[in-house]
């Protein structure tokens, strides 16, 4: 099974900072990585789907990029509605492991 | 409007027995794999189980396999997910999610609470 790892688990951050998380596979996926938010209480959230496309209505401050084995989810300019969890997903394989997550909050 | 409305949760002892829906509306039901995912308490998600769009192919995540079973009745416009054995690692909240041919889950809904405990 594909094993999906993220770092770091959380960071601090303040509205304006530029985010970079980062999303490794333990084997090779293509570009099959999908990057989601999720808020308190709340459903996940598509943000990034095939490692770099953005998904329809998702502001064009947050980008993904990799291939292969690394993945980055890039927030170019942190908003205050953007403190929230992130999970990459692998769609590789048909058992559709989430990473561990990454929690932003407001330092 | 796409809409995923799930039902079903509650409280179920060891061992015991639950059945969870999902109602779709808003988009061709029929034609989508849908996704099965869960979170528990204060942890992250974990994909559960896939079904095509046809049932044709099914697949599990290997903590359930054995004792959850994935379903649809494209008729009804309806997913479910049959769970038995419960443990109490399996009380998480439950979305059930639209699958794309891009291999994402583009929408989901609310959720709805498991918990298994005597």
């Amino acid at each position: 099974d594909i094993q999906m790892t993220q770092s770091p688990s959380s960071l601090s951050a303040s509205v304006g900072d530029r985010v970079t998380i980062t999303c490794r596979a333990s084997q090779s996926i293509s570009s099959y990585l999908n990057w989601y938010q999720q808020k308190p209480g709340k459903a996940p959230k598509l943000l990034i789907y095939a490692a770099s496309s953005l998904q329809s209505g998702v502001p064009s401050r947050f980008s993904g990029s990799g291939s292969g084995t690394d993945f980055t989810l890039t927030i170019s300019s942190l908003q205050p509605e953007d403190f929230a969890t992130y999970y990459c997903q692998q769609s590789y394989s048909t058992l559709r492991a989430f990473g561990p997550g990454t929690k932003v909050d407001i330092k | 409007e796409v809409q995923l409305v799930e039902s079903g949760g509650g409280l179920v002892k060891p061992g015991g027995s639950l059945r969870l829906s999902c109602a779709a509306s808003g988009f061709t039901f029929s034609s989508y794999s849908m996704n099965w995912v869960r979170q528990a308490p204060g942890k992250g998600l974990e994909w559960v189980s896939s079904i095509s769009s046809s049932s044709s192919y099914i697949y599990y995540a290997d903590s359930v396999k054995g004792r959850f079973t994935i379903s649809r009745d494209n008729a009804k416009n309806s997913l479910y997910l049959q769970m038995n054995s419960l443990r109490a690692e399996d009380t998480a909240v439950y979305y059930c999610a639209r699958d794309t041919v891009a291999g994402n889950s583009d929408y989901w809904g609310q959720g709805t609470l498991v918990t298994v405990s005597s």
